[in-house]
């Protein structure tokens, strides 16, 4: 089946700075690679997603690159503001509509 | 507000006993799925649906049971808990192939 490595597990930056989580994936199949945002106590939230076809989306302080080749993803969450702590995960798609999620990374930002 | 509601919000159960994990969704998405979330493991498939009537295993689908007799509910049951399934709980939702998940804020079960 598909195998998605998150790198790093936790991240701790100082609100302003800039913040990168790096994904990679096995299947060359995948298609489809959306960011989840976890808070304390409550489910994951979509916070952007980009298709295969595409190579960098961007919404407001927070982007994804897609390189297919290498086949790695990356969330990049600029300008990092304390609400912004919470646990992200990526994820990409295999056969049918199955999501393959990774182990999370935990970030902080530090006031 | 649409989304999807999970039931119970958490759980003691005795190793042994039956439980039913309940989902409900009212956006009319044919896909559901049950997650498990544990510490260092991120989100793991149990079960799936890929339409009312229909489904399917997913990574982890050993000691689990789901139905989807119509489109709003994806009930998930462990017929006879164990230890190793104290884990947070997921039900999610999407509206096809290349739509993103819709999850619900999980069931906290704790098996003793």
């Amino acid at each position: 089946g598909e195998n998605v490595e998150q790198h790093p597990s936790t991240l701790s930056v100082q609100e302003g700075d800039s913040a990168v989580i790096k994904c990679t994936y096995s299947d060359s199949a995948s298609n489809y690679f959306p960011w989840y945002k976890q808070e304390l106590g409550k489910g994951p939230q979509l916070i952007i997603d980009i298709r295969s076809n595409v190579g960098e989306k961007k919404d407001q302080r927070i982007a994804v690159t897609l390189n297919k080749t290498a086949k790695h993803f990356s969330l990049h969450i600029t300008e990092t503001q304390p609400e912004d702590s919470a646990v992200y995960f990526c994820a990409a798609t295999f056969t049918g509509n199955q999501f393959y999620f990774g182990t999370g990374t935990s970030l902080t930002v530090i006031p | 507000i649409a989304g999807i509601t999970q039931a119970p919000t958490s759980q003691i159960l005795a190793a042994g006993r039956r439980m039913t994990l309940r989902c409900t969704q009212d956006m009319r998405h044919n896909a559901m799925y049950w997650y498990r979330q544990d510490l260092g493991l991120g989100l793991r498939l149990i079960h799936y649906s890929n339409t009312a009537g229909t489904t399917g295993k997913g990574e982890v689908p050993d000691g689990y049971s789901v139905s989807r007799a119509n489109t709003d509910d994806f009930p998930l049951t462990l017929a006879s808990a164990v230890p190793s399934q104290t884990s947070v709980y997921f039900c999610a939702s999407s509206d096809g192939k290349g739509s993103p998940l819709h999850f619900g804020n999980g069931t906290r079960l704790t098996v003793t």
